[in-house]
């Protein structure tokens, strides 16, 4: 998985409660990417990263917020999760060199109750 | 403007058949086109990827065959093994817009019979 690790793999968390999921990689890339996977929709940008403490919004952004203090660590927050935020969630990285070609980490599978 | 089309939604065929999956998209500025290869619990994998000044892309049993007239795209799997059966993303970017963000299709559930 291209030197990424993601953080909890599962989790089941309850409606109201704030989740942070961690994104690791060790391949010093400088873009940073979180996806949501669902059935019907496939992978969906929630929001992006561009270098330390630059972030944007991406197709699926509202209910999420993210930050970026060091190059290799991308958290994504929940602040307030939602039955409708269960999903699998990716990270991705990329060098952002010619192409963009991404890079997928394994997942974490969220289930809010 | 920004969608991915894919088709099928999912597909069968036998060992050694020859799956063929297709993406459309609107956009014409889109100038890079991957395609990923998810296995169940795993993050998607980078395939294969072709770029619109060229007409056809090999890698292995892989092949991207694109038609920028038609705006279409579509991956062809020769000599397909059950080992194949996984789900399969198509994407475009266009380099440099921002962030050169990803658009992807659907997905495509490929399963091959022994």
């Amino acid at each position: 998985d291209a030197g990424i690790t993601q953080s909890p793999r599962h989790k089941v968390t309850e409606t109201g409660t704030p989740v942070t999921l961690r994104c690791h990689q060790t391949e010093n890339h400088r873009y940073m990417y979180w996806y949501r996977q669902d059935p019907g929709h496939g992978l969906r940008l929630i929001h992006y990263s561009y270098g330390v403490k630059d972030t944007d919004k991406g197709e699926v952004s509202d209910g999420y917020s993210v930050s970026r203090s060091k190059t290799e660590d991308f958290l994504l927050t929940l602040e307030s999760a939602t039955s409708s935020q269960t999903s699998v969630y990716f990270c991705a990285i990329s060098q952002g060199t010619t192409y963009n070609e991404q890079f997928f980490g394994p997942g974490t599978r969220l289930t809010v109750l | 403007q920004q969608q991915v089309k894919q088709s099928p939604q999912s597909l069968i065929v036998q060992k050694g058949g020859i799956p063929i999956i297709n993406c459309a998209y609107e956009n014409t500025a889109f100038d890079y086109f991957p395609w990923y290869q998810q296995f169940p619990g795993k993050g998607p994998a980078l395939l294969i990827a072709i770029r619109p000044d060229v007409s056809e892309k090999k890698e292995g049993r892989f092949t991207i065959s694109f038609n920028k007239s038609a705006k279409q795209f579509s991956l062809h799997i020769m000599d397909s093994q059950p080992g194949d059966s996984a789900t399969y993303f198509c994407a475009a970017s266009i380099y440099g817009g921002s962030q050169g963000n990803l658009i992807f299709g659907k997905g495509t559930k490929l399963s091959v019979k022994p």
